[in-house]
């Protein structure tokens, strides 16, 4: 079983709708968790960064943490078509692990 | 420049052949990491160094494979004797000292072996 679980889609929605991605995770010690957007061919770009559980709020993104629960989501309000992207999810507790991605694409 | 610049863009290997890539990290950056992105997965931890000191070599796969930072700021990420088991996107990321987990990553370099 891999540390960091992530669904590599491809998740395919209509521009507007709501888009959820997620992770699960093994290690409890993990305290830092990035939500990561990666373009073709191009290197990932940080989204959102939290630390330990809670919620975060970034314009039409919300970072969710729920260490009980070891899950982790990434909400997208009013998507997009410039949001067709890679997600990756990712995780520290000094040495960073990342999801394999989800493919995402907003269709206009 | 203003991000993390890696050369080449894309390279093509016979299998035996020794490659250099290179990675200019953001200026003032004392972290840089290096990655292994095979295709549809992740990110994969290869080397970590803070200044001219390598303090994390663990996950480089074997060792054909050796990365140096001798002035504390360019890196060379070194393979020898490619393998088509070598072939993946090598990412370069460079970060604030603190906290490392703000990473800014390059645009790679393809490594195709064949």
């Amino acid at each position: 079983q891999k540390e960091v679980e992530q669904d590599p889609g491809p998740l395919s929605v209509p521009e507007g709708a709501i888009v959820s991605l997620n992770c699960t995770y093994s290690n409890s010690a993990f305290q830092y968790f990035m939500w990561y957007r990666q373009y073709s061919r191009k290197g990932p770009e940080l989204l959102m960064y939290t630390y330990s559980s809670g919620n975060k709020e970034d314009g039409r993104f919300t970072a969710q943490v729920d260490k009980s629960s070891k899950y982790i989501s990434l909400f997208i309000r009013d998507s997009q078509p410039s949001d067709s992207a890679t997600y990756l999810c990712a995780m520290s507790d000094g040495d960073m692990r990342f999801g394999a991605g989800t493919r995402l694409t907003v269709k206009p | 420049g203003a991000g993390v610049s890696q050369s080449p863009r894309y390279k093509v290997a016979k299998r035996g052949q020794d490659v250099a890539l290179r990675c200019d990290p953001i200026s003032g950056h004392v972290s840089l990491f290096w990655y292994q992105q095979a295709l549809g997965q992740g990110p994969e931890f290869l080397t970590y160094f803070q200044n001219e000191a390598q303090l994390d070599k663990s996950g480089l796969p074997s060792d054909r494979f050796f990365a140096e930072r001798p002035e504390g700021s360019v890196s060379t990420l070194k393979i020898q004797r490619t393998q088509q088991e070598d072939s993946a996107v090598y990412l370069c990321a460079s970060s604030p000292q603190s906290p490392n987990e703000k990473l800014f990553f390059g645009s790679g370099t393809q490594l195709s072996v064949l």
